[in-house]
């Protein structure tokens, strides 16, 4: 099984703090990275794709950058407001793309954004 | 609306029982895969499938089964064989199965076995 690292664990932050995590991932036959946001009680949605190094995607206040050479993957929210509160999942594909959607989650970084 | 459906949100069975986990989409995605949380880790893949009447084994299939005999339906069973059956199961489906396909997810099953 891939050895998928997201951190921190958890994290708490004030309403209009920018924060960052990480996610790390073996750089050999990578194919994609998937990042998804999941807020309690709801279902896991997703948030960016992404396969080429140096790709950066952006979505409203949310970022993401991919280093594919070393293995990783930033996660960036700006102005941090309550309803950013979720797990946020990373998912790599290494498997050359042959995998058939088969994803390796992240145990997830869980936001907490107090008013 | 379309989406995907997991039924029950709960499930209470007795040790030994075998349980069948129900999953329908109506997304006309051809890929389907059942995941399961555990507290502290991530999803791990149970059993994944791209097509009708074919699916492959996940990360921790043991004492698990599926089916795939409609598009719209993957059910999930575990059976007593499963070590450690209680847990959070979330099926999810994607159009193709390719790798860089979003993923759509259901609001999972909590099974607990007493």
């Amino acid at each position: 099984i891939l050895n998928v690292e997201q951190s921190p664990q958890s994290l708490h932050v004030q309403e209009g703090d920018s924060t960052n995590f990480t996610c790390s991932f073996p750089s050999s036959n990578f194919y994609a990275l998937h990042w998804y946001r999941w807020e309690t009680a709801k279902s896991p949605e997703a948030l960016f794709v992404m396969t080429l190094n140096g790709d950066e995607k952006k979505k409203g206040r949310i970022s993401a950058t991919l280093n594919t050479k070393e293995g990783y993957s930033y996660l960036y929210i700006k102005g941090s407001q309550p309803e950013d509160s979720a797990t946020y999942l990373c998912a790599p594909d290494n498997a050359g793309g042959t995998s058939y959607g088969k994803l390796t989650f992240g145990q997830g970084t869980i936001l907490t954004v107090h008013p | 609306d379309g989406g995907i459906t997991q039924s029950p949100k709960y499930l209470f069975r007795k040790e030994g029982q075998n349980v069948t986990l129900s999953c329908e989409q109506n997304l006309n995605h051809d890929a389907m895969y059942w995941y399961r949380q555990d507290p502290g880790q991530g999803l791990r893949l149970i059993y994944y499938s791209q097509i009708v009447n074919d699916f492959q084994k996940g990360d921790i299939a043991e004492g698990y089964s599926v089916s795939r005999e409609k598009k719209e339906s993957f059910p999930l069973t575990v059976t007593s064989a499963q070590k450690n059956p209680t847990a959070f199961y979330l099926c999810a489906s994607s159009i193709t199965g390719g790798a860089t396909d979003t993923q759509y997810f259901g609001p999972g099953t909590r099974l607990t076995v007493l």
